[in-house]
């Protein structure tokens, strides 16, 4: 079974600063796809980034990049020009490219942001 | 509304009673799912459904859990004898069923569950 491990229960940064949230994962699968969810205090998940595992290139969406690497099954989300209204949880989430469309969630991690 | 709906907000109920769980998906999509989020375990799956296919099951706790689709719309989870350790926020997410990573699920606010 696919284990996703995000191992920074919390994190904080200055405003405008920049941060990287950390996640790693187990699969014996070659071909899969990586989510950054985020979960502000109204509890809505909002998908934030994805990834699928056979492109190489690294996804970003505006101040929200990517490290992806495969071989050491790796997945950081790096925000750039941190903002008061990205606190949140942050959860990385793994999803089969065969078979289930269930997501593999992360325990997750608390980012505050402070001005 | 545009987005996927759940309710009750919040449910409290005491220990042994039945309760029920409403999600309504966003209109046109096919694929619809359940998780659980609690503080021990973090955010588990629970149910899948996919149009008219049998449901992938696999992740209920227990036989007090079942769900089911109506229509193909709206989902009602169902948890029979609650117990306090299935005291949880209990998300709902939709997605258009496609194939590919395009297929996101759009998650919905949750119901907070107490059980007392």
């Amino acid at each position: 079974a696919q284990t996703v491990t995000q191992s920074q229960p919390e994190m904080s940064v200055q405003e405008a600063e920049t941060v990287t949230l950390s996640c790693t994962y187990d699969t014996s699968e070659s071909d899969y796809y990586l989510f950054w969810y985020k979960q502000p205090p109204s509890r809505q998940m909002i998908l934030v980034i994805r990834q699928e595992a056979y492109k190489q290139q690294n996804a970003t969406e505006n101040r929200f990049s990517v490290n992806f690497q495969k071989a050491a099954k790796s997945f950081s989300l790096k925000i750039s020009d941190s903002q008061l209204g990205d606190a949140a949880m942050y959860f990385c989430a793994y999803r089969s490219a065969i078979g289930s469309e269930k997501l593999v969630f992360g325990k997750g991690t608390k980012l505050t942001v402070n001005p | 509304g545009a987005g996927v709906s759940q309710s009750p907000s919040n449910k409290v109920t005491e220990k042994g009673k039945d309760v029920e769980l409403r999600c309504d998906p966003i209109s046109g999509h096919t694929a619809l799912y359940w998780y659980r989020q609690s503080l021990g375990q973090g955010l588990e799956f629970l149910i899948y459904f996919q149009g008219n296919s049998a449901p992938d099951k696999s992740g209920l706790p227990s036989d007090r859990f079942s769900a089911e689709r109506t229509g193909g719309s709206v989902s009602t989870l169902t948890i029979q004898r609650t117990q306090q350790e299935d005291s949880a926020v209990y998300l709902c997410a939709s997605s258009s069923g496609g194939t590919g990573w395009t297929d996101t699920q759009y998650f919905g606010p949750g119901t907070r569950l107490t059980v007392l």
